[in-house]
């Protein structure tokens, strides 16, 4: 079965610099959720978008922008990269709306790091 | 006030025996759903297992069940016949709330996780 799509996996970044994170949800599934993970840290949610708009948000930096695309995939930019933005950055999707919502499927993860 | 807890950081269980990790969790909300997920070392979070605050049975997937105690609110999950391929982190985590609207609420919180490692 189709699974979520994320990349990079891996990405290498100075500080200052800028990135793009890429998220292809499960075919059908129209809401995309963005995480955070620091080391030896819990999942912090940064963002979610249902059907193409934001839908709910929580710790994200204003240095840090999403959206989602028609095709539903979404993008997650970050911008003047602090060596504290190094994580694993999880994007995760679901069948929202009323017909759904039961499970959220986490992909495989970006990890960035930032020197 | 923490929406997720999970008392024990770390446990240890034999090969073949039956565990159960804990979780407690902290809702006004009278919709939420429960959910498991393994982290293997690896990094991947794999979903286990999921409970609907008006699911009437306890859920179970395989080896997974989720002992569901709503008026203590607690969710353990239970893992039976441990094999050596479940050690990992587990992180037990809550999703408040519903579609609403036209809008779809789903983020999850995640609780601190346990370690769990598996012992031949």
């Amino acid at each position: 079965a189709a699974g979520v799509i994320q990349s990079p996996r891996h990405l290498i970044k100075e500080k200052r610099e800028t990135a793009t994170l890429k998220c292809y949800p499960i075919p059908r599934h129209d809401t995309v959720y963005w995480y955070q993970q620091g080391p030896g840290q819990d999942p912090q949610f940064l963002i979610s978008f249902y059907e193409k708009m934001q839908s709910d948000k929580g710790s994200i930096p204003d240095r840090f922008s999403a959206q989602q695309f028609s095709d539903y995939h979404s993008e997650l930019n970050m911008s003047s990269l602090e060596l504290g933005d190094s994580a694993l950055y999880f994007c995760a999707s679901s069948l929202g709306g009323a017909s759904g919502g039961n499970e959220q499927f986490f992909g495989p993860g970006t990890r960035l790091t930032v020197l | 006030a923490q929406k997720i807890t999970q008392t024990q950081p770390g446990m240890f269980v034999q090969e073949k025996e039956a565990v159960t990790l804990d979780c407690t969790y902290d809702t006004s909300d009278p919709s939420y759903g429960l959910f498991w997920y393994k982290q293997p070392s690896s990094g991947e979070m794999i979903f286990l297992i999921y409970q609907g605050s008006y699911d009437q049975q306890n859920a179970t997937e395989g080896r997974y069940s989720l002992n569901f105690q709503k008026a203590r609110k607690s969710a353990n999950l239970v893992i039976s016949a441990s094999q050596l391929g479940d050690s990992a982190m587990y992180f037990c985590a809550m999703r408040e709330g519903s579609y609403a609207g036209g809008t779809s609420y789903g983020k999850l919180t995640f609780g601190q996780g346990t370690i769990l490692t598996v012992h031949p």
